[in-house]
């Protein structure tokens, strides 16, 4: 199957400081990269949809400029957690279709983020 | 937007034995998958089935896409399947996925 990469896999982080997290696809391209977000004991939640040469797509409810996401080419997606707080902490995870696939969605390893 | 439904919210078995998790939707899905969740976080495609039935070794999916259901099964379950199984499903082919509350499975020695 596909692979899709996230980078870093833990970080740690101050309050008030920015996070930037990365998604690769690494062995296809990819036009729509979507973002979730998964808190302990919970199932995931979609955050936002990543689109290749224009702007994100919000879920209702997340804040645009706390969770900056740039797509800037069809195989890497970021997202910046900016001025983080406790409350950010969670289990990001990005996802990605192959643009010459049926359909199915892969997964990255998932980002940790931890803010103190 | 597709809300999902999947049950049972938890289920202990015993090594050897089988199981069947289901995931309902309230709206019809042209893209279902099922994952496993292992204890480091990732996720873990077993099938992308959004209609038809499909095998893969010791499980196997069956998704019925007129009546808006998909049954993931487990055979001869054994320590190494425990984790938590999640199905989502999407509009369509291009779209995102909802995914369900999922499954917290554990098999025991």
């Amino acid at each position: 199957g596909a692979v899709v990469s996230q980078h870093p896999s833990r970080v740690i982080c101050k309050s008030g400081t920015s996070v930037k997290i990365e998604c690769r696809s690494l062995d296809f391209q990819a036009t729509t990269m979507f973002w979730y977000r998964q808190f302990p004991k919970q199932s995931l939640m979609l955050m936002a949809t990543s689109n290749e040469g224009s702007k994100a797509t919000y879920e209702q409810g997340v804040e645009k400029d706390k969770f900056l996401i740039n797509h800037a080419s069809l195989t890497l997606s970021t997202l910046t957690v900016t001025s983080a707080h406790p409350e950010d902490s969670s289990f990001y995870i990005c996802s990605a279709r192959d643009l010459g696939g049926a359909g199915e969605l892969f997964f990255g390893e998932g980002s940790r983020l931890t803010v103190l | 937007g597709i809300q999902v439904e999947q049950s049972p919210p938890d289920l202990i078995l015993q090594e050897g034995a089988n199981s069947t998790l289901r995931c309902n939707f309230s709206d019809s899905v042209n893209n279902l998958q099922w994952f496993h969740q292992n204890p480091w976080g990732q996720l873990i495609n077993l099938f992308y089935i959004p209609s038809g039935t499909k095998q893969n070794g010791r499980l196997s999916a069956t998704t019925v896409a007129t009546e808006r259901y998909s049954l993931l099964y487990i055979s001869s379950s054994q320590t190494t399947d425990s984790g938590v199984y999640f199905c989502a499903g999407g509009g369509t082919s291009g779209s995102r996925l909802t995914f369900g509350e999922g499954t917290q499975l554990t098999v025991n020695p």
